[in-house]
């Protein structure tokens, strides 16, 4: 079945990065976009970014754009969103979510930043 | 990108409807039919129940409905169930080529 399995969670210092990856099986990987939401304890949930698979093109929200890199392998069927210059606010569980209904969505990873 | 604007909570009693609003401005809702209500039960991850303002995806029931009038989209959940009770969230296409959540709803089945 279609599915999107994230990486696990990690803890991370203030002003370090993370990277989390989102491998994705039951579908032609290349055809959809892929997503990356976050959501902070008790918070909504918040848009960061979309990549297209197929070519590499990228969109983040404005408020990322700095610190965000989203990326692909596409041999490895997987994406990946990389966060840099962590602060506690960034604490969250971070989601994968396919195409761009948002139709299937990994189980989430969470980051807990703290010094 | 500001949120859109959602009411904080909506409830009913089980079998009523419920329609909860979603604001946003001519370069997002009211541009565009690319807007999307997700569901997320706590602890849950979000799952879609409406596309396009007005579809479902497969395996949805057509309790839920959705409509879109100028900059404000709606969500309306007919024959209430205890099932229903949980956070629901929109989603629309902006102008910038981005995608902005709304501000959350809870739902409570009195």
């Amino acid at each position: 079945q279609v599915q999107l399995v994230q990486s696990g969670a990690e803890v991370k210092k203030p002003g370090a990065s993370v990277k989390i990856s989102c491998k994705a099986s039951g579908y032609t990987f290349t055809s959809y976009l892929i997503h990356w939401v976050r959501q902070a304890p008790g918070q909504r949930l918040e848009w960061m970014g979309w990549i297209n698979v197929a070519n590499g093109d990228t969109k983040s929200s404005q408020k990322f754009q700095d610190r965000v890199t989203l990326t692909r392998d596409t041999s490895a069927r997987t994406a990946y969103m990389d966060l840099s210059s962590l602060r506690s606010d960034d604490t969250a569980v971070y989601s994968c979510a396919r195409s761009a209904y948002m139709d299937v969505w990994g189980e989430g990873t969470t980051v807990i930043v703290s010094s | 990108q500001s949120a859109l604007t959602q009411p904080a909570s909506v409830s009913g009693s089980p079998g009523q409807s419920i329609t909860i609003s979603c604001t946003g401005t001519s370069s997002d809702v009211g541009r565009y039919d690319y807007l999307s209500w997700f569901q997320q039960h706590p602890g849950k991850t979000p799952k879609l129940i409406i596309f396009d303002v007005t579809k479902w995806p497969s395996g949805i029931s057509n309790r839920f409905s959705g409509s879109k009038s100028g900059n404000t989209a709606s969500l309306t959940i007919s024959g209430l169930q205890a099932e229903d009770e949980a956070d629901y969230y929109c989603c629309s296409y902006t102008s910038t080529g981005t995608y902005v959540f709304g501000s959350g709803t809870k739902v409570t089945v009195l």
